[in-house]
Parts: structure tokens; sequence; C-alpha cells
């Protein structure tokens, strides 16, 4: 499968734990997206990565919030202390460089928070 | 308001009807306009996409875009179960750094088609 893969797809934790996703966009996508999606809400832009340089970052991406993504590969986002609003679904998307806009978007990993 | 605004339905419709969905939006720095098509539990995935203001055709779906209303649509013709899924709309802003984009997405329409 040659798709943007995520990991874990799903994942409860206790309210003041902190979880850690990945992200592995398709090979040689040097741009890569995190997403955050409520229920019954489209994707909202967390933070954008061009190669391993954080470029954006919104302000939903609160202080408890980072990512990396430390060879311009893979990437991570890490929430600390979770709190019950940050149960979402967490996509990540990757494009290629160059003049091809569409981003590609993974399975999710979807975060309940108890 | 919301810098995107998509009636999230739901939408139900026979098997061969044709399917209308739109957005408006109020940011005239959008680029790009989409349409995604989301499963449940499954990531976004593109279904087109249209810079200029009129109409893109393919196979039975088409995209229009109407910049001076600021209003876009998707038409679905010949409408299959399989074609039950939830619909975004989706518009491009330039990120300041980088030369790239962030999408800004409708709330998303929920669709089914009966057989």
């Amino acid at each position: 499968d040659t798709g943007v893969s995520q990991d874990p797809r799903h994942k409860i934790t206790k309210r003041g734990q902190n979880v850690t996703f990945r992200c592995d966009p398709i090979s040689e996508h040097n741009r890569l997206y995190w997403y955050r999606q409520t229920l019954g809400q489209g994707p909202e832009f967390l933070t954008y990565f061009q190669n391993e340089a954080q470029l954006e970052k919104s302000r939903l991406l609160s202080d408890r919030f980072s990512a990396e993504r430390p060879k311009g590969s893979f990437s991570t986002l890490e929430i600390q202390r979770t709190e019950q609003g940050d149960s979402a679904m967490y996509l990540c998307a990757s494009r290629p460089s160059g003049s091809s806009y569409e981003q590609y978007f993974g399975p999710g990993t979807r975060l309940t928070v108890t | 308001q919301k810098e995107v605004e998509q009636d999230p339905g739901p939408l139900s419709v026979p098997e061969g009807a044709i399917v209308s969905l739109n957005c408006t939006y109020s940011n005239s720095a959008f680029q790009y306009f989409m349409w995604y098509r989301q499963y449940s539990r499954k990531g976004p995935e593109l279904l087109m996409y249209t810079y200029s203001s009129g109409n893109k055709e393919d196979g039975r779906f088409t995209a229009q875009v109407d910049k001076s209303s600021k209003y876009i649509s998707l038409f679905i013709r010949d409408s299959q179960p399989s074609d039950s899924a939830t619909y975004l709309c989706a518009m491009s802003l330039r990120i300041t750094q980088g030369g790239s984009e962030k999408l800004v997405f409708g709330k998303g329409t929920k669709l089914t088609v009966n057989p």
C-alpha cells in the first residue's frame, strides 16, 4: 500500500495522559499536514511541514500539542495532558512539491479521551 | 460566520436521482475549490477540483464554481448506492511560508442513496 498511513487507528486514553500519533506520508512527498476532525464537522487545519521544517501552525494547536518531522519523512503529533475536548479524528495528509495541489489523506487516528 | 458554509443534511435520495450539493464562502483569497468524499471512518479522498468560475465535468460528477456569488456546487447524475458518503467542500488558502496551501473545509453533507 503506497498511501498515507497512520498509527494507531484508534486510541482510548484517560484524561491527563499523553498520547502520540504517527503519520507516514507517501514516499517522496515533502509536504505534510495535520488536520483535526470532530464529529459532524469538516477537518480543521492544525499544522504544516515542508521537509523537516514546521512552517505553519494553527491557533488550534495549543501549548499541549507538539508536532515533529525529524528527518523529513514520518511525522508525530503529541498531545500532553489530554482533555475530553481533544477527542477527535486526527488526519494526516501529504503532497508532493511542484504544481500538484492535491493533498492525499490518511485513514486518521480516532482519539477518545475518557 | 464561518468562512465556508455547507448544509450538513442529511440528504436521502433514490437510486438514479440527480444530487445537488452546495457551499458558500466568504473569503475572496480562496484559490482552489474542491470536493472530497469521505466514507465512514475513512480519510477524505479528492473527487474534483476547480480553479476558475465555470463547470468541470468528470463522468457522473460536475463541479461548478461561481466566484462572483462565492458559491460552489457538486452535481451527481444517476446516483448509485455506492455514492452514499459524506461530501465535503474544501477551499485552498495560501500558507505564508513554504509555497503551499491549507484546506478550509465545510461541515460536510451526509448523502444516502437508497436502492
